[in-house]
């Protein structure tokens, strides 16, 4: 059974830049959500996606943005980088609307740099 | 404003012990909570959860207890192991915003053999 996959596992881009980060979710599971995890912090959610719609969003600027594909794949897309974007980006998949909403499975992350 | 707050950056254990992680939470309209482990390189991976109309919910070495008078929520692993040294996160959720999980800063355990 496959988990949650991400790419790239590492990334780095430069003040200015754009990137796109990708997710696949857990087999079975069709709601993806993205974090972001600052070093030494606990992950803050950006937004949630559910039949290729953002269903919830955090407190994010509009630079971040995401989509989600009919697989349910999705994308994180991240415009004008700051040095402050530099964190590990945690996509985590999930079954909606039951209550297995709650219980989301993470995939190994994808550590962005911005220099 | 950080809603749910885990004020132990780290604990320490000898193997056999009991672990007691702890989390405190401000918005009383959680109302479903969950410890997540993390080991480096790895995303959280969920271990335990409960709801608010619960005080206690047991998993094998795993018992989390919830005070909703107090705000309060400990994480108890007895006996603790050795492969259970890692980060834990508690997190919680709102009825209407299942999806959105917020976490605390998490908490590092390591168990000494």
């Amino acid at each position: 059974d496959a988990g949650v996959t991400q790419s790239p596992t590492h990334l780095i881009k430069t003040r200015g830049q754009q990137v796109t980060l990708r997710c696949s979710p857990k087999s079975g599971h069709d709601t993806v959500s993205w974090y972001q995890q600052a070093l030494g912090q606990g992950p803050q959610f950006i937004f949630q996606y559910y039949e290729e719609e953002e269903r919830q969003r955090g407190n994010f600027p509009d630079r971040f943005s995401g989509h989600q594909f009919p697989n349910y794949s999705s994308e994180l897309n991240v415009n004008a980088l700051l040095l402050g974007d530099s964190a590990l980006y945690l996509c985590a998949s999930s079954l909606a609307p039951t209550l297995a909403d709650y219980e989301q499975y993470f995939g190994p992350g994808t550590r962005l740099t911005v220099t | 404003d950080q809603q749910v707050k885990q004020n132990s950056p780290s604990l320490s254990v000898q193997e056999g012990r009991i672990s007691i992680l702890n989390c405190d939470y401000t918005n009383s309209m959680f109302d479903y909570f969950l410890w997540y482990k993390k080991y480096p390189a790895e995303g959280p991976t969920f271990l335990i959860s409960i709801s608010s109309i619960k005080d206690k919910n047991e998993d094998g070495r795993f018992t989390v207890f919830l005070n909703k008078s107090a705000k309060h929520l400990s994480l108890h692993i007895v006996p603790s192991q050795p492969g259970d040294s890692a980060v834990y996160f508690c997190a919680a959720s709102t009825a209407g915003n299942t999806g959105k999980l917020i976490f605390g800063q998490g908490t590092t355990l390591q168990v000494k053999p």
